[in-house]
């Protein structure tokens, strides 16, 4: 069965460093999707990035980079230089493309806060 | 702003009532996901239609129903409401439903059951 783990339920970083949260995956189909989403305060949830199965290259989109570590299960996310509009809760989906649902699977989240 | 629109934003009710949360979405995308977000669930998928029709179902309860219109706007039925349906409700759209699509979420409807 699909699964997604992201095990630091909280993490606290200074504005302006870099962090990384944590996220593994399982999954048996060969081609699947990972996606990271942001849910501030507020409620929404905005898409971040997006990295498939098959992509050469980890993904990056502005100060978010995906760190794809296929063999280990791994899609972890970076975030450089960050800010204070960066605290938010953080989630890692994935969707497998072989199956016959198309949804979305997600973490649990971790809770990043920035301090000044 | 993800273009997709959730309405009401807000709705407090009591229990054995029935709700619709409805949602638009994205111009030209034919699938809506409907997920619920709770405390204790996390973030689970109810059920997704494409272009009108029903094509998957996750955790929904059968006192959940959605349909999806022609014009693509969906609506999630909620009835004999529980005390633990009180939730976030979100709508996500996509273009297809194919693997690599990306989902973008509406700002959700809370419902509080009181």
């Amino acid at each position: 069965a699909q699964k997604i783990t992201q095990t630091q339920p909280g993490m606290f970083v200074q504005e302006k460093e870099a962090v990384t949260l944590d996220c593994t995956y399982d999954t048996s189909d060969p081609s699947y999707g990972l996606f990271w989403y942001k849910q501030p305060s507020s409620g929404e949830m905005i898409f971040l990035i997006y990295q498939g199965s098959y992509d050469q290259q980890n993904a990056t989109e502005g100060r978010y980079s995906l760190n794809f570590q296929k063999a280990r299960k791994s899609a972890n996310l970076v975030i450089s230089a960050s800010q204070l509009g960066d605290s938010a809760m953080y989630f890692c989906a994935m969707r497998d493309y072989g199956g016959s649902q198309g949804n979305l699977i997600f973490g649990k989240g971790t809770k990043l806060s920035v301090k000044p | 702003d993800s273009g997709v629109t959730q309405t009401p934003k807000h709705l407090i009710t009591a229990t054995g009532q029935r709700v619709t949360l409805r949602c638009s979405p994205r111009s030209g995308d034919l699938s809506v996901y409907w997920y619920q977000q709770s405390l204790d669930q996390g973030l689970q998928f109810l059920i997704q239609y494409y272009n009108g029709e029903e094509r998957a179902k996750g955790n929904i309860l059968e006192r959940f129903s959605a349909q999806q219109f022609p014009d693509l706007h969906s609506e999630l039925n909620l009835s004999s409401l529980e005390l633990g349906d009180s939730a976030l409700y979100f709508c996500a759209s996509a273009r297809t439903s194919g693997g690599g699509e990306t989902q973008y979420f509406g700002p959700g409807t809370r419902l509080l059951v009181l």
